[in-house]
């Protein structure tokens, strides 16, 4: 079974300065991994994904994301925050099944950023 | 424009109403999914549909009925809904699985509140 840990419920910077956050996954297949963010009152947009690729993924937005196996993380990273990544962030770890995909959806990081 | 479109963005309902939320999609894609996103909890799938078919349905109660009838098209039809159903209900869809570990693509939801 697959499951995804995001060890932060909330996590907050100020405007300019570096962004950590954390995504620990399971899987008992080799996985593909996506992170999503939510702003309020929208949908889920993909920021990124890994699947069996390069292993440090760049995203949209300045986002990326490093695939680690041996530690079974994928964190999302961003040099300097702004104001506008102020959003809920969602890591995903996904396996195919006979109908498609299998999504398990961490819990989401609430990612404030202070001026 | 994520490709995914939903509609109402907004429904007020009565326990003893019974409505339709809509979602089409404009990717090509040939599976479609619906989700529950309720405050303080993980997502939960509710339906999967691959190639307009019902491939999964993970327990969710009869008061919620799905319906795709084409690859384009997903419906929820809603009928003598509970309080605690009030939530976001998020659509999703997503290319095949031939074609390996591809990202699902949201809408942006319909807020439903049970009075």
């Amino acid at each position: 079974a697959q499951s995804v840990t995001q060890l932060d419920s909330h996590v907050s910077v100020s405007e300019g300065t570096p962004v950590l956050l954390r995504c620990n996954y399971s899987s008992s297949y080799s996985p593909s991994l996506f992170w999503y963010v939510q702003h309020p009152n929208k949908g889920l947009q993909l920021l990124l994904k890994y699947t069996s690729a390069a292993t440090l993924v760049k995203g949209i937005n300045g986002f990326e994301a490093e695939f680690k196996k041996s530690e079974t993380s994928f964190h999302l990273t961003k040099p300097s925050a702004h104001m506008s990544d102020a959003a809920e962030y969602f890591c995903v770890v996904s396996d195919l099944r006979n109908y498609g995909q299998n999504f398990v959806f961490g819990p989401g990081t609430r990612l404030s950023v202070l001026p | 424009e994520t490709g995914v479109t939903q509609t109402p963005r907004h429904l007020v309902m009565g326990m003893t109403n019974k409505k339709s939320l809509k979602c089409e999609q404009h990717l090509g894609h040939n599976a479609m999914y619906w989700y529950k996103q309720s405050a303080k909890k993980p997502l939960e799938l509710m339906f999967v549909y691959s190639l307009e078919e019902r491939v999964e349905n993970n327990s969710v109660p009869s008061r919620f009925s799905p319906e795709c009838p084409n690859s384009s098209h997903l419906f929820l039809h809603l009928h003598t809904l509970q309080p605690e159903d009030s939530a976001l209900y998020l659509c999703a869809s997503s290319q095949a699985r031939e074609l390996g570990n591809q990202p699902q693509h949201f809408g942006d939801g319909t807020r439903l509140s049970i009075l």
